[in-house]
């Protein structure tokens, strides 16, 4: 069975710094990666994801995420944080044998001072 | 509407109390999803209906039965819940259930067992 972990339950940066948010998976296949936000109250929001091909991949709001298959990682960049960008981050990974069912990780806190 | 949309928003209900969460997506789907998210606990699938049938229960205890009466309407039927079902109940919509796919979430149902 597939699982993911995010190591770090907080991360508070300051406003116009980088951000990285690491999230971990194990799967004996290649995986397909999500990461989504989740804003206080709301549902999740896809940021982006990846199934195959370029390793880099592009989402919304600036994010980026890089698939490492040699570290089983695919964590989250953004160059420059915004103060809206406070929230909370999900890494999601799904497997190919297993219709559309994904496993989530515990979730990483954005905090971003002004 | 667009997308996915729960009602209600926000529910609080005794022990003893009958229940139900709706969810309707507008995305022409035919994968809905139940999720609950719990604090301090990563995203949990409940259950998984694709083409209206339910093809995954995620050894979900009984006082929680699912509905789908088609593809655009799912529902999560409530009765003799405890307080520890106290959570974010998230439905999610994806085109066919199958493998590699994204799943669109609703803002949620916050539901409060006293």
């Amino acid at each position: 069975a597939q699982s993911v972990t995010q190591p770090d339950i907080h991360i508070t940066v300051s406003e116009g710094a980088s951000l990285e948010l690491r999230c971990n998976y194990s799967y004996g296949a290649t995986p397909y990666l999500f990461w989504y936000v989740q804003s206080p109250g709301q549902g999740l929001q896809l940021l982006l994801k990846y199934f195959s091909g370029d390793t880099l991949v592009q989402g919304i709001k600036g994010f980026e995420a890089e698939f490492k298959r040699s570290q089983s990682s695919f964590n989250l960049r953004k160059p420059s944080v915004h103060w809206s960008d406070a929230a909370e981050y999900f890494c999601a990974v799904g497997a190919n044998n297993a219709g559309n069912m994904l496993t989530f990780g515990g979730g990483t806190r954005l905090m971003v001072k002004p | 509407e667009t997308g996915v949309t729960q009602t209600p928003r926000h529910l609080v209900m005794g022990m003893t109390n009958k229940k139900s969460l709706k969810c309707e997506q507008h995305l022409g789907h035919n994968a809905m999803y139940w999720y609950k998210q719990s604090a301090k606990k990563p995203l949990e699938l409940m259950f998984v209906y694709s083409l209206e049938e339910r093809v995954e229960n995620n050894s979900v205890p009984s006082r929680f039965s699912p509905e789908c009466p088609n593809s655009s309407h799912l529902f999560l039927h409530l009765h003799t819940l405890q307080p520890e079902d106290s959570a974010l109940y998230l439905c999610a919509s994806s085109p066919s259930g199958r493998g590699q796919e994204t799943q669109y979430f609703g803002p949620g149902t916050r539901l409060l067992v006293l």
